[in-house]
């Protein structure tokens, strides 16, 4: 049971125009949300996160929007940069139990072409 | 400030052999946590450890097991290996009440 979806394998975008990666997730007691952006051989970096309590959270470029009642939420890169070109999760977590384990998403690979 | 490393980077094994992988925690950091990530796939929960002991468990068998030391730091055991354990393993560490997670550079193994 896939709890955490990101139904689109990649995503190509033009440099500075608008990145927007999409996340939905089924089971309704997550209310902690993370994206991790992960380069070849690195591991995944940590990058902006989001509580249940707001429906939108900004770091600079990044914008990252939860829609609670869709169970949705979204990653807003504007502007888009060839740095950026990457594999992107969605992970979302219950905080509060024994263990903050993270549910990860299959990824997001995103292409800023130059 | 110390990151999370892993050791080592890259590993070959074969079938039916047993592995070690090492994660040292970044520091200040008390829990770390162990992902599998198959090729296509995103991280999956192995375990994590806090305070030298398991903290809660995914959906592995008993074959991988772990350790966390006084330290904080950690290994992850795989008894008797098998093909469907080739992937990328990788150690993430985090304040005991933290939600984010800081993930190292993983190992990728590879099982013959």
């Amino acid at each position: 049971d896939q709890q955490v979806k990101q139904n689109s394998p990649s995503l190509s975008v033009q440099e500075g125009r608008i990145s927007i990666l999409n996340c939905d997730y089924t089971n309704s007691m997550f209310d902690y949300f993370l994206w991790y952006k992960k380069y070849p051989a690195e591991g995944p970096t940590f990058l902006i996160s989001i509580s249940s309590i707001k429906d939108k959270n900004e770091d600079g470029r990044f914008t990252v929007f939860l829609n609670k009642s869709a169970k949705h939420l979204s990653l807003h890169i504007v502007p888009s940069q060839p740095g950026d070109s990457a594999v992107y999760f969605c992970a979302a977590t219950r905080p509060g139990g024994a263990t903050n384990k993270l549910i990860f998403g299959t990824g997001t690979l995103l292409a800023v072409q130059p | 400030e110390t990151g999370v490393t892993q050791s080592p980077t890259h590993l070959i094994k074969t079938r039916g052999q047993q592995v070690t992988l090492r994660c040292s925690s970044q520091s200040g950091h008390n829990t770390v946590s162990w992902y599998q990530q198959a090729l296509g796939q995103g991280p999956q929960f192995i375990f994590q450890y806090y305070r030298e002991e398991e903290n809660g468990r995914g959906n592995f068998p008993p074959r991988f097991s772990g350790l966390q030391f006084p330290n904080y730091s950690s290994e992850l055991n795989v008894n008797a290996l098998e093909l469907d354990d080739s992937a990328l393993y990788l150690c993430a560490s985090s304040l005991e009440s933290g939600f984010i997670q800081y993930f190292g550079a993983g190992t990728r193994l590879s099982v013959l």
